[in-house]
């Protein structure tokens, strides 16, 4: 089965701090893509990074940056210097070729992040 | 470019009442077609989803059907809404597994 967890359901963070929001993906597959969306309060959702099971470079894009580890299935990701315009719900999400409903996404339930000023 | 749009953003319906919303692709063919769902406060929830005109696969038993009666369109249907089908509703398009997924605007259903 295909499976995304998101183990932080709220994070509380101070402007300028650093915030790392867990991803955690289960499947038997061997080829899969993992991905972040932001949903901020509007609810229209942003994509923000696909990362396919092949690679597991890091990637940095601004403040953003991932870490993909195969070995322990996560697929981190951390903000660097928070600003108030990230608060917004994180969600991670799989996408399986054995995934039962063809290549839709799989989500995680979602980190709501807020930052102050 | 693709585009996708949905509407209506925002419903208000009564109990016992039916429910069309429609979302439209343009820019692409064939896409791939999805129906999700967001509780309040939870996390999406995989509804329905078209490989093709006419293909319609189900996730979850529940008072909605989907359709897809040409190939860029996709309508999620309810003859008598329920209080539990209240959520926000998000259509999205894929063209295929790999590629990135593109989310409409969503459509905010309360049932009352």
């Amino acid at each position: 089965a295909q499976k995304v967890t998101q183990a932080q359901t709220e994070i509380s963070v101070v402007e300028k701090e650093d915030v790392t929001l867990d991803c955690v993906y289960e499947t038997r597959d061997t080829t899969y893509y993992l991905f972040w969306y932001k949903q901020p309060p509007s609810g229209e959702l942003v994509f923000l990074i696909r990362r396919n099971s092949f690679d597991e470079q890091n990637e940095i894009s601004g403040r953003y940056s991932w870490n993909f580890q195969k070995s322990t299935s996560s697929f981190n990701f951390t903000i660097t210097a928070s600003q108030v315009v990230d608060s917004a719900v994180y969600f991670c999400a799989l996408s399986a070729l054995a995934n039962q409903a063809g290549t839709a996404l799989i989500f995680g339930k979602g980190t709501t992040l807020s930052v102050s000023s | 470019s693709q585009t996708i749009h949905q509407w209506p953003a925002t419903l208000v319906q009564p109990v016992g009442s039916p429910l069309s919303l429609e979302c439209t692709v343009e820019g692409t063919s064939n896409p791939n077609l999805y129906w999700y769902r967001q509780a309040a406060g939870r996390g999406l929830q995989l509804l329905f989803y078209s490989v093709g005109i006419g293909q319609i696969s189900s996730e979850v038993p529940q008072n909605l059907s989907a359709s897809r009666p040409q190939d860029r369109q996709f309508i999620l249907s309810s003859k008598k809404l329920l209080l539990s089908d209240s959520g926000f509703y998000l259509c999205a398009w894929s063209e295929g597994q790999g590629y990135g997924y593109t989310f409409g605007s969503g459509t905010r259903l309360t049932v009352v």
